[in-house]
């Protein structure tokens, strides 16, 4: 069985650029959450999707957002890029979002270089 | 609100020797726990998880850890250390107000020395 793939695995913008990142849930997943991973300040949440719909954010500006499409995959778009944008973004998936306890499978991520 | 704070960036090890490393968290609300483990450019992949019952958690290769709700800590431990362990750890807390969201800590690297 497949897990969670995200593409593409690399992405070079320069600063003002949009950037689009891709995930693809576990077959049966309906959660898609969303993590940056920059150096320096660990692993932040930044989004939730489930069942089509945004159930929680994180501490993010409104330049970054997202949408999850009727085969529960998922977009994260980034606009006006900044430098400190350049991180590791991870996709993540779950069996359903409304019992916490559920395991949260990850993708390899996305390294986003913005130079 | 939940936090989480990881003692030590890195911990260092020789083969054969004890693994732990400390997890302490802060939450207004009973805690769900995780630790997860990052090999280099790679995802997360779930270590073991605490949500109720028994305090004492067995995970995969050998880990495990204990929830103690008095010390508010949830620290991972493994008996005998493999060249193999070598990676980043995190711990992780969610609760059940929030949904999907993990609140991570900082990460410690860990070291296994021949």
């Amino acid at each position: 069985e497949a897990g969670v793939t995200q593409s593409p695995t690399h992405l070079i913008k320069t600063r003002g650029q949009q950037a689009t990142l891709r995930c693809s849930p576990i077959s049966g997943h309906t959660s898609v959450y969303w993590y940056q991973q920059a150096l320096g300040l660990g692993l932040q949440f930044l989004l939730w999707y489930d069942e089509g719909e945004e159930r929680n954010r994180g501490n993010f500006p409104p330049r970054f957002s997202g949408r999850q499409f009727p085969n529960y995959s998922s977009e994260l778009n980034v606009n006006a890029l900044e430098l400190e944008d350049s991180a590791l973004y991870l996709c993540a998936s779950s069996s359903t979002g409304r019992r916490v306890n559920t395991e949260a499978f990850f993708g390899q991520g996305t390294r986003l270089t913005v130079v | 609100a939940q936090s989480v704070t990881q003692l030590g960036s890195h911990v260092s090890v020789s083969e054969g020797a004890l693994v732990l490393l400390r997890c302490n968290y802060s939450s207004s609300v009973p805690p769900y726990l995780f630790w997860y483990v990052q090999y280099p450019n790679q995802g997360l992949q779930l270590l073991l998880k605490y949500t109720t019952g028994a305090t004492l958690v067995k995970g995969i290769n050998g880990f495990e850890a204990e929830f103690k709700k008095s010390e508010t800590s949830f620290h991972l431990t493994k008996p005998s250390a493999h060249m193999s362990d070598a990676a980043e750890y995190f711990c992780a807390v969610s609760a059940r107000a929030s949904y999907g969201k993990l609140t991570f800590g900082q990460g410690t690297i860990l070291t296994v020395h021949p």
